[in-house]
């Protein structure tokens, strides 16, 4: 069955680092996001993507955050310079449709626990 | 601000009980309804999707959905050790991105 499918399963970096994070989204899936979770709390939208740019983005997408489809198969996260509070589960998904449609399901990747210290 | 709610549990119930999980949103333009499942430190899992009023079943799992009441709830039948989990409500509008609850905490003891 196709998934979804994220590296590195754990990152840890130095606060002010640069991360990168990867995923490759399900083959015929068109849109993909980012999500992310803080031990014991709910997931929280990060950024929706489509045709090749940002479709969408919450509050928490700021300008330390940006995301990229280098090539035909990949779709990463880059945060800039990490904070400490950016450690969280941060979770890749893709779906084939969006709106209301049976092919509008996300399917989440494994995710990448992102610790920063 | 689009919310959802749900009872962080935990649920306890005994193998072979039906649990009822509950969830409420706050947004009436919300047009799609999930639940996923979610083990500890893995990622969700869908396990029902529903868009219409009334219930919807698959397998030993039931979704039903009250619009006027901005209500959704999950039904598992036959409750398993392995349904042990968090279960998360998610809400969408349409074009809109999903909204999760915080998810209910499911117990089932052999």
């Amino acid at each position: 069955e196709p998934e979804v499918t994220q590296t590195p399963s754990h990152q840890v970096t130095q606060m002010g680092q640069e991360v990168i994070l990867r995923c490759v989204p399900i083959s015929n899936h068109l849109y993909f996001y980012w999500y992310r979770q803080i031990l014991g709390q709910k997931v929280e939208f990060l950024v929706s993507f489509y045709n090749n740019e940002i479709s969408e983005k919450s509050e928490i997408f700021d300008d330390q955050f940006s995301v990229e489809r280098p090539d035909g198969s990949n779709f990463t996260l880059k945060i800039r310079s990490t904070k400490l509070e950016d450690s969280a589960m941060y979770f890749c998904a893709s779906s084939e449709q969006r709106g209301r449609s049976t092919n509008e399901k996300l399917f989440f990747g494994s995710g990448t626990q992102l610790s920063v210290l | 601000q689009k919310e959802v709610e749900q009872n962080s549990g935990p649920l306890s119930v005994p193998e072979g009980a039906i649990a009822s999980l509950n969830c409420t949103y706050s947004d009436r333009g919300s047009q799609s309804f999930f639940w996923y499942r979610q083990y500890s430190g893995k990622s969700p899992e869908l396990i029902m999707f529903i868009y219409s009023n009334g219930d919807k079943e698959d397998g030993r799992f039931t979704a039903q959905l009250n619009k006027a009441s901005q209500y959704v709830s999950l039904l598992i039948r036959d409750s398993q050790p392995s349904d042990s989990a968090t279960y998360l409500c998610a809400v969408t509008g349409g074009y809109s991105t999903l909204t999760f609850g915080k998810g209910t905490m499911l117990l089932v003891s052999p």
